[in-house]
């Protein structure tokens, strides 16, 4: 069964600091790694997405780390913010499927303290 | 603004009741999708349909049912809601690029009593 685990359950981290969330997976088929940010009574929207052919993505303050090998990926939030408190899911999905499913791990909820 | 519709989003159910959860989405997405969301287990596909009138369950289909009548719309059936079966349902669409976005609707949250 394809699955993503990810890990913490949970993070407090203060205004300021670093939020690092990380993500491993067994489907070695997989080549889409998207992040989720999902606010309070609010559904998922796209945060950041990596293709397993580069290393590392940045885009702000958010970055995707990626390493093939160890079949493992993380995102991390520099200078974290209050505004980033919300729960973020890493997802996996591979190609060949006629709708493109992505499996998502269970989420971390990020608390960051002002 | 692209948006995911979900029509309802709070219910309240009696066990055995018929349940259903509409889905509405305005960019001619192909691809639509039902997800259950629970604490601690992230979001769990319960059924996709990449074409009006397809459908393939998910990973966990056990007691719903969709329908997908119009290009648009989605609906999933409980037929015989349960107690387990409270919990947060969030629609999503997809086009049929390789990697485009999923965009979500806001959820609709069901408790079953």
């Amino acid at each position: 069964q394809q699955q993503v685990k990810q890990s913490p359950q949970s993070l407090i981290v203060q205004k300021g600091g670093i939020s690092i969330i990380n993500c491993a997976y067994e489907n070695t088929a997989f080549d889409y790694f998207p992040w989720y940010q999902q606010f309070p009574g609010k559904g998922p929207a796209l945060l950041i997405a990596i293709r397993p052919d580069v290393s590392e993505k940045k885009e702000g303050r958010f970055t995707i780390s990626f390493n093939k090998s160890a079949k493992q990926f993380s995102l991390h939030i520099m200078d974290s913010q209050p505004g980033d408190s919300a729960t973020y899911f890493c997802a996996a999905s591979s190609p060949g499927s006629s709708a493109r499913q992505l499996t998502f791990g269970s989420g971390t909820q990020l608390t960051v303290l002002p | 603004d692209v948006k995911v519709t979900q029509s309802s989003r709070y219910l309240v159910k009696r066990t055995g009741e018929k349940v259903f959860l509409e889905c509405v989405q305005d960019m001619d997405h192909e691809n639509m999708f039902w997800y259950r969301q629970d604490p601690g287990l992230g979001l769990r596909l319960i059924y996709f349909s990449y074409d009006v009138k397809m459908k393939e369950k998910g990973d966990i289909p056990e007691g719903y049912s969709v329908s997908r009548e119009k290009k648009e719309r989605f609906s999933l059936i409980l037929e015989s809601a349960s107690t387990n079966q409270t919990s947060m349902y969030l629609c999503a669409s997809i086009s049929g690029h390789a990697t485009g976005e999923l965009f979500f609707g806001e959820g609709s949250r069901l408790t079953v009593l």
